[in-house]
């Protein structure tokens, strides 16, 4: 069954990077589009950034725009979501999650248990 | 932006209840509209796509209704195991979730 396992979590400075990963398996990886969503504290669902399955179109947030970006290693069935700048209000645990098609039409139909990322001086 | 707002933020109703929760985009969404379940400390989980479409494997006691700018999640009869947070997502352009509605134990 689909598998999406991210990692790269943890504490950074204010201004900081971090590159969070998301292991996929028990799918072609190659075949969805993917994304990254983002949940504060105790609040909503917010959409980070999508990758088309070939990796040449990506869409960002603008909340996040010109500082993070998401790329993938399709010969590692590995999406990557590297984060720059970092802001408090940038905490929150991230989940990757799939996409219903290659080019990305924003369903995400499966999705991983999330990664926390704590933005504290 | 599109923005979605959900109604209401929490309901308590009892095992064997009917439950609608109600989201409104800030512009038509056609049918471009997902629902989905949250519980603590978990992913969020695929209920229902494209307004009315229930996802495989998912109960049927779930249904989804509306279009343009108005759309409904129907839980025809609570289960223990419904209890959650439900959040709508629009996917017309880009991606907007509602705020959520939490079903709690009465």
């Amino acid at each position: 069954q689909v598998q999406l396992v991210e990692s790269g979590g943890g504490v950074v400075q204010p201004g900081r990077s971090l590159r969070l990963s998301c292991a996929a398996s028990g799918f072609t990886f190659s075949n969805y589009g993917m994304h990254w969503v983002r949940q504060a504290p105790g609040k909503g669902l917010e959409w980070v950034a999508l990758i088309s399955f070939h990796g040449a179109n990506k869409f960002y947030a603008d909340s996040v725009k010109g500082r993070f970006t998401i790329s993938r290693d399709n010969s590692k069935n590995t999406l990557y979501l590297q984060m720059n700048s970092l802001r408090a209000e940038d905490t929150a645990v991230y989940y990757c999650a799939r996409d219903r098609t290659p080019g990305g039409s924003y369903l995400k139909d499966s999705w991983g248990q999330g990664t926390l990322v704590t933005v504290s001086s | 932006d599109i923005q979605m707002t959900q109604s209401p933020s929490t309901l308590s109703p009892s095992v064997g209840d009917r439950v609608t929760i109600t989201c409104r985009a800030s512009q038509s969404v056609g049918n471009w509209l997902a629902w989905y379940q949250q519980k603590p400390g978990k992913a969020p989980k695929l209920l229902i796509y494209k307004a009315s479409s229930l996802e495989s494997g998912v109960p049927s006691r779930f249904s989804g209704g509306g279009s343009g700018t108005e759309f409904t999640l129907t839980i025809s009869s609570l289960q223990p195991d419904d209890f959650a947070t439900y959040y709508c997502q629009q996917y017309k352009t880009y991606s907007t979730f509602g705020q959520g509605t939490k079903v709690e134990i009465k």
